[in-house]
């Protein structure tokens, strides 16, 4: 199983719509959760940290579950903006070791 | 601006050439790294340095070779690579490393084609 695994996308939506992107972790120990964005041919930006008792910033929400090990990313009301890569990253070996990415999953955003 | 500033934006090179990607962080970070994004992959990691220190050698081929001459700037020197080394090299920076709630900060990256 890799450890950060991520809904395969893309995912076309329409504008104003709600979107859902889940994340899975293999390693039960993680300790910190993120998502990034990634603009096309650009460098990844990260979005927002993903706390214990949830989290939202304006249109987006963050979650985590431990216990099922997914963290998931929900953006309400779709803008075209939005359309970008989104990342989930998790400091999966926590310790003296970097963060490890997922693939990503790309958001599509239509007028 | 993220404050980690990369050059060059762009670089074409022939298997023979030697080059060198620069990255310098203005953030007063102790922890560096290199980055390769290839296409519908993961972003991989290549090197870590804390406090100028390499602390992590993923495996990659001896072609690359990384330089952290102080805190602020980290280098990637390139000799006689491969067309399927041909990628986005993004250099990143955080606070330290290891710590739980460590964000990274990525320069723009170097869009590396190798001919």
């Amino acid at each position: 199983r890799k450890e950060v695994e991520q809904d395969p996308g893309p995912f076309n939506v329409p504008e104003g719509a709600t979107v859902a992107f889940n994340c899975t972790y293999s390693n039960s120990a993680s300790q910190s959760f993120f998502w990034y964005r990634q603009d096309c041919r650009k460098e990844p930006k990260l979005l927002m940290s993903v706390y214990s008792s949830g989290n939202e910033d304006g249109r987006f929400t963050a979650q985590l579950n431990r216990a099922s090990q997914y963290i998931s990313l929900l953006i309400r009301d779709s803008k075209l903006s939005d359309s970008a890569t989104y990342l989930c990253v998790v400091n999966s070996r926590p310790g003296n070791t970097p963060l490890v990415f997922g693939k990503g999953t790309r958001l599509s955003v239509i007028a | 601006e993220t404050g980690v500033t990369q050059t060059p934006r762009h670089l074409v090179m022939g298997m023979t050439n030697k080059k060198s990607l620069k990255c310098e962080q203005h953030l007063g970070h102790n922890a560096m790294y290199w980055y390769k994004q290839s296409a519908k992959k993961p972003l991989e990691l290549m090197f870590v340095y804390s406090l100028e220190e390499r602390v992590e050698n993923n495996s990659v081929p001896s072609r690359f070779s990384p330089e952290c001459p102080n805190s602020s700037h980290l280098f990637l020197h390139l000799h006689t690579l491969q067309p399927e080394d041909s990628a986005l090299y993004l250099c990143a920076s955080s606070q330290d490393l290891g710590v739980v709630s460590e964000k990274l900060f990525f320069g723009s990256g170097t869009q590396l084609s190798v001919l």
